[in-house]
């Protein structure tokens, strides 16, 4: 299995309260992800990084923002968490094995803001 | 860009009974395809992949043709069990094929009873 960590893997907090998920990786693969689950949605990419400093935003990127100051570090995080952030969060890690394609997803975040 | 239909479920079979999960996209080029598990509190993991049109991914007992015929990459089991209980999703890039993002189905969830 690739080795992906998420951190925490189970979160309740309340809104208007700053949250941050962490995402660790020790595969040094160049890509990461961070995606929500939801029902009746799948999966949905909220951000990605290409590179150290490099990211960009995905389908859903509305309030949240990421950062990554080294290879096996992704950080999300939600300024000021909203009920309707409560989801699950998965990392993914992709590059340097198999094809760039190719995904490898972390044990995710359970996230409920109330 | 890209994206996926996969039928919804959810679908209950009894153990040992034939499996199809349907999935149809539309795509720029020929992009990879992909089927991921996802099994009761885990991420999802690669179950196979197929790269060019015609090529037959396999795993697990799954497997899955690539046709640009038809535009679908359905998913087939001859003889489910009880441990093949989980969500399916079918994924592909996004845009292109050098795009390194995925888009995937809503995912089918999949229940094999004994």
């Amino acid at each position: 299995d690739a080795g992906i960590t998420q951190s925490p893997r189970h979160k309740v907090t309340e809104t208007g309260t700053p949250v941050t998920l962490r995402c660790h990786q020790t595969e040094n693969h160049r890509y990461m992800y961070w995606y929500r689950q939801d029902p009746g949605h799948g999966l949905r990419l909220i951000h990605y990084s290409y590179g150290v400093k490099d990211t960009d935003k995905g389908e859903v990127s509305d309030g949240y923002s990421v950062s990554r100051s080294k290879t096996e570090d992704f950080l999300l995080t939600l300024e000021s968490a909203t009920s309707s952030q409560t989801s699950v969060y998965f990392c993914a890690i992709s590059g340097d094995r198999g094809s760039y394609n190719e995904q490898f997803f972390g044990p995710g975040t359970r996230l409920t803001v109330l | 860009g890209n994206s996926v239909t996969q039928m919804e479920g959810p679908v209950t079979l009894s153990e040992e009974a034939f499996l199809t999960i349907n999935c149809t996209y539309t795509a720029t080029g020929y992009p990879s395809l992909f089927w991921y598990v996802q099994y009761p509190g885990e991420g999802l993991q690669l179950l196979l992949k197929a790269t060019k049109a015609d090529d037959k991914g396999s795993n697990k007992g799954f497997e899955a043709t690539y046709r640009k015929e038809t535009t679908s990459f359905h998913l087939e089991k001859g003889s489910v069990q009880v441990s093949d209980s989980a969500v399916y999703f079918c994924a592909l890039p996004y845009s292109g094929a050098g795009s390194y993002q995925l888009t995937f189905g809503k995912g089918t969830k999949l229940s094999v009873i004994p």
